[in-house]
């Protein structure tokens, strides 16, 4: 079975600090992807990033980078110089072929707060 | 512009009523999906459909149910059967082939009193 697991329910920091939000799955498909959405307060899901299985480069975004590691299943996700914009629930997620069809399969989410 | 538009945004029902919540989308994609969010909790697969006029069960689709008459739209009504309605509802979409991000619309919040 697929899974996602976002242990940290909620993360508290304030304004400029970085932050770490960690990400581990669970899959046997050898072929996958991994994915990051934001659920701003507005509650629309905004894509991030999408990264495949078999590409361990880490990946940098302006303030935003992910850490993919394959040998400890994680796909962490940190935020350089926090801002207060970047409140929001975070989501990882996990696609993979389930009875034909590709779907996605969501962890819990970690709510992040930035105090200014 | 291009994108998933869902109507309404509230929606109230009482208790026993049959409810019809919108998805629209002009990304030219084949798939659709139906999620539903609790509060603190992630997002479960409710009904998805790759082509028109078929659709499967996700993992919580009692109580739910859904079509697929054209390709831009995959309406979702919540029946009287559903034991627990309240929630967010989102509707995504995305390319078929490979594994493709889903672009989620605004969604519903549907309470019933």
């Amino acid at each position: 079975a697929q899974k996602v697991t976002q242990a940290q329910t909620e993360i508290s920091v304030v304004e400029k600090e970085d932050v770490t939000l960690d990400c581990v799955y669970e899959t046997r498909d050898t072929t996958y992807y991994l994915f990051w959405y934001k659920q701003p307060p507005s509650g629309e899901l905004v894509f991030l990033i999408r990264r495949n299985s078999f590409d361990e480069q880490n990946e940098i975004s302006g303030r935003y980078s992910w850490n993919f590691q394959k040998s400890t299943s994680s796909f962490n996700f940190t935020i350089t110089a926090s801002q207060v914009v970047d409140s929001a629930v975070y989501f990882c997620a996990l696609s993979g072929t389930i009875q034909g069809a590709q779907k996605l399969v969501f962890g819990q989410g970690t709510r992040l707060t930035i105090n200014p | 512009d291009g994108g998933i538009t869902q109507s309404p945004k509230y929606l109230f029902r009482k208790e026993g009523q049959n409810v019809t919540l919108s998805c629209e989308q002009n990304l030219n994609h084949d798939a659709m999906y139906w999620y539903r969010q609790d509060p603190g909790q992630g997002l479960r697969l409710i009904y998805y459909s790759q082509i028109v006029n078929d659709f499967q069960k996700g993992d919580i689709a009692e109580g739910y149910s859904v079509s697929r008459e054209k390709k831009e739209s995959f309406p979702l009504t919540v029946t009287s059967a559903q034991k627990n309605p309240t929630a967010f509802y989102l509707c995504a979409s995305s390319i078929l082939q490979g594994y493709n991000e889903q672009f989620f619309g605004p969604g519903t919040r549907l309470t019933v009193l």
